[in-house]
């Protein structure tokens, strides 16, 4: 079991330049989540989908922020423009089935915006 | 809404110590999961333990243990025998069971800052 894969590590960009982040969810898990953490806020939950489908995206900050997941094995967040208060560390997670289990997180981007 | 409150931003331990870290939630829910993670340098969100909120006995994984207090809202994480590895950011989260129509996810606590003294 590879785990969670996210890409890139780390992303460095200037202010109005579109930015993707990407996540390879563990195979069989149908709930996947992107999550933000920076010092002021910690983690926040951005969005998330259960086998595909966006349930809930009242986290997300503003319309610069958009996601999908085409498929069970590949997700992506992006921001259009990005800004320099949008860096942060990003968070892939996926979980199975059954809000019992938790969630399994990938090792994350760190987008910095300048 | 669920909150999760950590009042300790920063512990320090002695190594070979034991160290309590403090969680309260705010829930009107009977039913739900609670997590305790733990973050290193290299910034991996690493499962520490987990607890049922039906379940009336602690979680016990090795050295870490939990005193969950439904009544009370508090889910404290014990580590015995504390080690330089312990080191590290970590955080107590909860999770709501999945009602169909959305809030799902894990909310989580700021986090507290463990520092083992060798």
């Amino acid at each position: 079991d590879a785990g969670v894969i996210q890409s890139p590590r780390h992303e460095v960009t200037e202010m109005g330049q579109e930015v993707t982040l990407r996540c390879k969810p563990i195979s069989g898990h149908n709930s996947l989540f992107w999550y933000r953490q920076t010092m002021m806020r910690g983690l926040e939950l951005l969005i998330y989908f259960n086998n595909n489908v966006p349930i809930d995206d009242s986290g997300m900050p503003e319309d610069r922020f958009s996601a999908k997941m085409p498929n069970a094995s590949f997700s992506t967040l992006k921001i259009q423009p990005s800004e320099p208060r949008d860096s942060a560390v990003y968070f892939c997670a996926s979980s199975p089935g059954g809000t019992n289990s938790p969630l399994h997180f990938g090792n994350g981007t760190r987008l910095t915006v300048t | 809404a669920q909150t999760v409150t950590q009042s300790q931003p920063e512990m320090s331990v002695q190594e070979a110590e034991t160290v309590t870290l403090s969680c309260t939630y705010d829930t009107s829910e009977s039913d739900y999961y609670l997590f305790w993670y733990k973050q290193p340098p290299s910034r991996q969100m690493i499962l520490v333990i987990r607890q049922e909120a039906y379940k009336q006995q602690n979680a016990t994984e090795n050295r870490f243990s939990v005193n969950f207090q439904k009544a009370a809202k508090s889910f404290s994480l014990k580590i015995s025998d504390s080690q330089l590895g312990d080191a590290a950011m970590y955080f107590c989260a909860y999770r709501t069971p999945y009602s169909g129509g959305g809030a799902d996810g894990l909310t989580f606590g700021k986090g507290t800052h463990l520092i083992i003294q060798p």
